[in-house]
């Protein structure tokens, strides 16, 4: 069973315009989501995080918004860069004590130039 | 400069044979990790261990053994057990428990 779905495998998005990333999540104790950026053959790399005490967390030209009465987060990506082009990864952690964070399948962002 | 150093980049496994993949971290973090990718999938978890000499298994430890004797090192050793060993393997160290940093990965195909 999946805790974290990230339903769209892909997306393509032009350059200079606003890519989004929807994760939803099932499990209602996480309480700290991360996204992670992935380029292949490569390990993933942190890009930002937030925590449930917040709905918005920003980092320059990221935002990650979080409405938890849905149990969705969304990755805003402006302007979209073709360096941007990579696979993505929602996370989340339950607890202070947990060190199991549980990923989701990805979503690859292509943007065109 | 620091980070996760994994090797080999790239390693084959023959019918029932182990292998081990290495992960070594100058970070001085307490806790380090092992991941599996595979195509189209998530990040899911091997083993994972918080200080040295203890560690506790993840989602899919089955067919996997680490050791934790330095709190730099975190060595994975595929069994002959793991029957479908074909991955991409990663490991990774944080502080605490939540932001990690992961190295750059081992790919594992079997002969």
């Amino acid at each position: 069973d999946q805790q974290v779905k990230q339903n769209s495998p892909s997306l393509s998005v032009q350059e200079g315009r606003i890519s989004i990333l929807n994760c939803d999540y099932t499990n209602s104790m996480f309480d700290y989501f991360l996204w992670y950026k992935k380029y292949p053959a490569e390990g993933p790399t942190f890009l930002i995080s937030i925590s449930s005490i917040k709905d918005k967390n920003e980092d320059g030209r990221f935002t990650v918004f979080l409405n938890k009465s849905a149990k969705h987060l969304s990755l805003h990506i402006v302007p979209s860069q073709p360096g941007d082009s990579a696979v993505y990864f929602c996370a989340a952690l339950s607890g202070a004590g947990s060190y199991q964070l549980t990923f989701g399948k990805g979503t690859k962002l292509s943007v065109i130039p | 400069d620091g980070g996760i150093t994994q090797s080999p980049k790239y390693l084959f496994r023959k019918e029932g044979q182990n292998v081990t993949l290495s992960c070594e971290q100058n970070l001085n973090h307490d806790a380090m990790y092992w991941y599996r990718q595979d195509p189209g999938q998530g990040l899911r978890l091997i083993y994972y261990s918080q200080i040295v000499n203890d560690f506790q298994k993840g989602d899919i430890a089955e067919g996997y053994s680490v050791s934790r004797e330095k709190k730099e090192s975190f060595p994975l050793t595929v069994t002959s057990a793991q029957k479908n060993p074909t991955a991409f393997y990663l490991c990774a160290s944080s502080i605490r428990n939540e932001k990690l940093f992961f190295g750059s990965g081992t790919q594992l195909s079997v002969l």
